[in-house]
């Protein structure tokens, strides 16, 4: 398998625009997990799903964020309008079911909002 | 008080020291632990879980959990130039499903 596929792996956008980052999980795993992660703040879990259905968006920092999971293989996150304080490098992760605790991270994609 | 706390860091040990790294978790109901290493400018990857209270060996790591402290570590033996990178610890509370990550230890093992 070719592992967790994010894109874009770099976007530079400007404040106000509409940025949409992509994630392909592993074939088979049950859970999907949308991560931001900036030097102040950690890894922090926005939201995730399971079996295509979001169970925890508490993570979501404001109504400017949105996630989708339209399939299994196949996440967006959406932030719409971006301001600066967005940037940061965003992870997607997966992993197979309730039983097996690891996570398998996607390379990331790092925004830039100017 | 958040939920995943580890020593704040930076960590400097000589090459072929022990490297202590330690996590604390507020939930007491967290089943599962791990950790996690992450290059600069790369992804987490999965070096550890554990499970049950007591020690887990694999080569030159050891986790050791307590849940009665509600703790849990890593111990890097024979630390080589190569184990220089940022080690998260994640808690789990399985029936939940989700992993919370504690903001992450910086080791730097040099030559």
């Amino acid at each position: 398998d070719a592992g967790v596929i994010q894109s874009p792996r770099h976007e530079v956008t400007e404040m106000g625009q509409e940025v949409t980052l992509r994630c392909k999980p592993i074939s088979g795993h049950d859970y999907l997990f949308w991560y931001r992660q900036t030097m102040m703040r950690g890894l922090e879990l926005l939201i995730y799903f399971n079996n295509n259905v979001p169970i925890d968006d508490s993570g979501m920092p404001e109504d400017r964020f949105s996630a989708k999971m339209p399939n299994a293989s196949f996440s967006t996150l959406k932030i719409q309008p971006s301001e600066p304080r967005d940037s940061a490098v965003y992870f997607c992760a997966s992993r197979e079911d309730l039983n097996t605790g690891e996570l398998f991270f996607g390379e990331g994609s790092r925004l830039t909002v100017l | 008080q958040k939920e995943v706390e580890q020593n704040s860091g930076p960590l400097s040990v000589p090459e072929g020291a022990i490297a202590s790294l330690n996590c604390t978790y507020s939930d007491r109901v967290s089943q599962s632990f791990f950790w996690y290493r992450q290059y600069s400018g790369k992804s987490p990857e999965l070096i550890m879980s554990i499970y049950s209270n007591g020690d887990k060996e694999d080569g030159r790591f050891t986790a050791q959990l307590n849940k009665a402290s509600q703790y849990v570590s890593l111990l890097i033996r024979d630390s080589q130039p190569s184990d220089s990178a940022t080690y998260l610890c994640a808690v789990s509370n399985t029936n939940a499903g989700k992993s919370t990550f504690g903001d992450g230890t910086t080791l730097t093992v040099k030559p």
